[in-house]
Parts: C-alpha cells; structure tokens; sequence
C-alpha cells in the first residue's frame, strides 16, 4: 500500500503568507524527504530529515517529524509566486529496509498567488 | 552542466513497438534509479542500481529491462509497449556508500503509447 499521504492535496494562498503541508506514513523509516515539482520538470529534493531528527531548517523551510504519529510537516514561510509547484514526501524505509528506496506520498498542489 | 539527464524528452509511439530511453548521471553517484509517474502524478519506484548491480525491482512486468553500462548510465528498455504504458518516466541518481539518500531527479520522458 502507498506510503505517504499528505494533505492537502490542493492549497492555494496570497504570495507572503505561509504555506503548510503534511504527510503521514505507515511504517518505521530512516529518513523522510521532501521534494518539488514544478510543472512539466522533474523533482529537485528541498530537505531530509533523520528518523533520530524533529526538525530541520533550509532557508525559508521548516520540516518537522514525529515518529510517534508517523508525520512530518513542511512548513513554507513568506510564500512567493515561484514557490508554485507539486510537493511531495518521500520516506525511506528503515528496519532492514533500504533507506534509498523512496516511497513518494500523492503530493500537494501548492499555487501562491500575487 | 545538467546533473541528471534524460533522452528523449518526448517519445510517441504506437502500441506493440520497442523503445529505450537513456539516462545518464555526471555527479560520479553509485546508484540510479527509474521511476514512474502515472497521469495522476503518483510516483512508484520501479528500479534501482548500484555500483551497476540491480538492488530494487519492483513488480514491473517483465517487458521492462533496465541496463546498466557503466555507474553513469542506466537505460530502460521496454518491449510491446502497450497503453497503460504512457506515463512519465524519471531517472535519478543519489550517492549511497555515503549515506547521501537525497536523489537527484532528470527532466523526465513523456511516453505517450498510442
């Protein structure tokens, strides 16, 4: 069964507000990624974060991760119309799985406008 | 320079037919990997190569071949292309004997079987 689901699958905001999307998945991981897609083009990764890891930082990007309820969240602050895109998580499986082998939520359809 | 690059961007084809795209990766990484990506933009693994060996097959019928001629290169045949084929097709690569799992996505092929 799929791994990641996230929420919303749509959201739509005014450029300069911030942006939050969820994901929650099924079983133990070692890490958790998160990814955009703009349309047409291929994924360009944004974060990772460690299963021993609750939070990580990039520029105008916050991830958080709770194993305890198997979700993460991506937070985007100060949205701009160039943050439009498809983002998705992706975990890597952890207990004898293979970290590399990402499992990829359904996205959400992020569209900032001016 | 392009990190990740794929040929042909665009390919057209009829039911029945063989076709193969190429892959090829300049950022000296030891594992690729083909993905899938459905018209509902659901992303699924379908294989990945490491140091030109096979490690992950996923339940992909069996006209699908990948080919690994170097670390830099994997390419993926398909043979009696039908039309649940059409989808778009990503190559990744990521550097794993570092334990660097971010991936590294191309452009991406948009098969279109007809």
């Amino acid at each position: 069964s799929q791994q990641g689901e996230e929420d919303p699958q749509a959201l739509s905001i005014q450029e300069g507000e911030n942006a939050t999307m969820n994901c929650s998945y099924k079983t133990s991981i070692n890490n958790l990624q998160w990814y955009r897609q703009n349309s047409g083009r291929g994924l360009v990764h944004l974060i990772l974060i460690r299963s021993n890891e609750r939070e990580k930082h990039s520029g105008r990007l916050r991830v958080t991760l709770d194993t305890s309820k198997k979700s993460s969240s991506l937070l985007i602050t100060a949205s701009r119309a160039a943050d439009t895109a498809s983002y998705f998580c992706a975990t890597g499986r952890g207990r004898g799985g293979t970290a590399s082998k990402l499992t990829f939520g359904t996205g959400t359809r992020l569209q900032v406008t001016l | 320079d392009t990190a990740v690059s794929q040929t042909p961007k665009y390919l057209v084809t009829q039911m029945g037919n063989d076709k193969s795209i190429k892959c090829e990766q300049n950022l000296g990484h030891d594992t690729m990997y083909w993905y899938k990506q459905d018209s509902k933009k659901f992303l699924k693994i379908m294989f990945s190569y490491n140091n030109k060996e096979l490690i992950i097959n996923e339940t992909v019928p069996n006209r699908f071949s990948p080919k690994s001629p170097d670390k830099a290169h994997l390419n993926l045949h398909i043979n009696s292309l039908e039309l649940g084929d059409s989808a778009v097709y990503f190559c990744a690569s990521s550097q794993e004997r570092l334990g660097s799992y971010e991936q590294y996505f191309g452009p991406g092929t948009r098969l279109t079987v007809t």
